[in-house]
């Protein structure tokens, strides 16, 4: 069977090397589905989304991958810089409506 | 860029008070969220707000709060009577015109019930 990654709270990277952050998303009916990264104290901010007609897009630096057959959500960051730790949160639902967010990945980059 | 803010940064407040926290959306958006955070959670929908309305609203959403858009640029969350479990980060986010856009949020305020 086919495997997606394990969602961790924490995962800790040293400058330089690849990050990959998984998310499992509920909702089937989802058309619609956003990174956000939140620094300590602040809102989240905005990084990259997908919409369900697609399975990979990519920005700088990053690419978020979409697996809609097992509701799995990655976003890879290349690259990793001391300044990419922080939480990192799914979010996802129908385009325009409000947003359900999944559990917060703590990354952290050491030099 | 533009940005949505947010006043205060913190409040303090007692039990049963009413508190506004106040949001300036981003000047050409259209579509405005209320979302809470308590601290170490994930970020949870409060009420989504259109053409004066609210569009859309979660359990939490309960008769303690209300929203108003009270001029062309605030955005405003209400608790009439606070309670110890109302503290947490509470975040403003708005959208544009289109359905596909991304919500853009605040820096959040902080509220603390004492």
């Amino acid at each position: 069977g086919e495997s997606v990654g394990l969602h961790l709270p924490t995962l800790s990277v040293q400058e330089g090397d690849n990050s990959i952050i998984n998310c499992a998303y509920s909702n089937s009916a989802s058309d619609y589905f956003i990174w956000y990264k939140q620094e300590s104290g602040k809102g989240p901010q905005f990084i990259i989304d997908i919409r369900s007609n697609m399975d990979k897009r990519q920005g700088q630096r990053v690419t978020v991958l979409l697996n809609k057959t097992v509701k799995h959500l990655s976003l890879q960051i290349a690259a990793t810089q001391p300044g990419d730790s922080a939480v990192y949160f799914c979010a996802w639902g129908q385009a325009g409506t409000a947003l359900i967010f999944g559990k917060g990945t703590t990354l952290s980059v050491s030099s | 860029e533009p940005e949505v803010t947010q006043t205060p940064s913190h409040q303090v407040t007692q039990m049963g008070q009413e508190v506004i926290l106040r949001c300036v959306p981003i000047s050409n958006h259209l579509y405005f969220y209320w979302y809470r955070q308590i601290l170490g959670q994930k970020v949870e929908f409060l009420v989504s707000f259109y053409n004066n309305e609210i569009s859309e609203k979660s359990e939490i959403f309960d008769d303690q709060f209300s929203v108003e858009r009270p001029d062309g640029s605030n955005f405003t969350l209400k608790i009439r009577s606070t309670k110890l479990e109302d503290s947490a980060m509470y975040f403003c986010a708005s959208r544009g015109r289109t359905t596909s856009e991304t919500q853009y949020f605040g820096p959040g305020t902080r509220l603390l019930v004492l």
